[in-house]
């Protein structure tokens, strides 16, 4: 089975604070994606990867980066943390050309920024 | 315009009853469709890919409409379990910014 997982499941963080969120896949995949997820607004891209140290800007990359410098391993950077980071962070993974086959989930970091 | 579209609901239904949700997207160039299904507090998992000849799965029927733009999920018999919200997933021209989410569709089963 394939797994993801992220490394917290809840965090606090202040505003300003640089926050970093880490999510490994163990299945190979070439892709890996982070999302964001808001009541009312569905799942939104915020960066993808197809490849090592490989990325692309999805719908809302401001305020983010990420970085992938192994093929299981995909973390996201909030540079500086504002109250308006408030959410769900999902990530996923998935083979092939990215879309066309299914996108496997890890848990979800739900993130406050007080 | 959202790209994609559904009825946010709540569906409230009672159990053995059949149930139908659509999905329309605004892009006739998507090339791929699915239905995801996430339980409350829980990530999204696949619940099935949506073929142009429609697909089903037991109890599960998913229909594409390209002339419409549509996609539908028909539950039949539901269950208690099938309590969770469905996304629906709609990519275009297989480039990752363009895997495009639903906002979801709420289902509550009812004893």
């Amino acid at each position: 089975d394939v797994k993801v997982t992220q490394s917290s499941r809840y965090l606090v963080k202040r505003t300003g604070e640089k926050v970093f969120l880490e999510c490994v896949q163990d299945m190979d995949h070439e892709n890996m994606f982070w999302y964001r997820q808001d009541p009312g607004l569905g799942l939104r891209l915020i960066y993808f990867s197809y490849d090592v140290k490989m990325k692309e800007k999805g719908d809302i990359p401001e305020g983010y980066s990420v970085s992938r410098e192994k093929k299981e391993r995909f973390s996201l950077i909030l540079e500086s943390a504002s109250t308006n980071q408030t959410s769900m962070y999902l990530c996923a993974s998935s083979f092939g050309l990215a879309g066309i086959y299914e996108q496997y989930f890890g848990p979800g970091t739900r993130l406050t920024v007080t | 315009r959202k790209e994609v579209e559904q009825d946010p609901g709540p569906f409230n239904v009672p159990e053995g009853a059949t149930v139908a949700f659509n999905c329309t997207y605004s892009n006739s160039a998507s090339q791929s469709f699915f239905w995801y299904r996430q339980d409350c507090r829980k990530e999204p998992k696949l619940l099935m890919s949506v073929y142009s000849s429609g697909n089903e799965d037991g109890r599960f029927t998913a229909q594409l409409n390209r002339a419409s733009q549509y996609i539908s999920l028909l539950i039949r018999d539901s269950k208690l379990s099938d309590s969770a919200t469905y996304l629906c997933v709609v990519n275009i021209r297989s480039s990752a910014s363009k895997i495009i989410f639903g906002s979801g569709t709420r289902l509550s089963i009812r004893p």
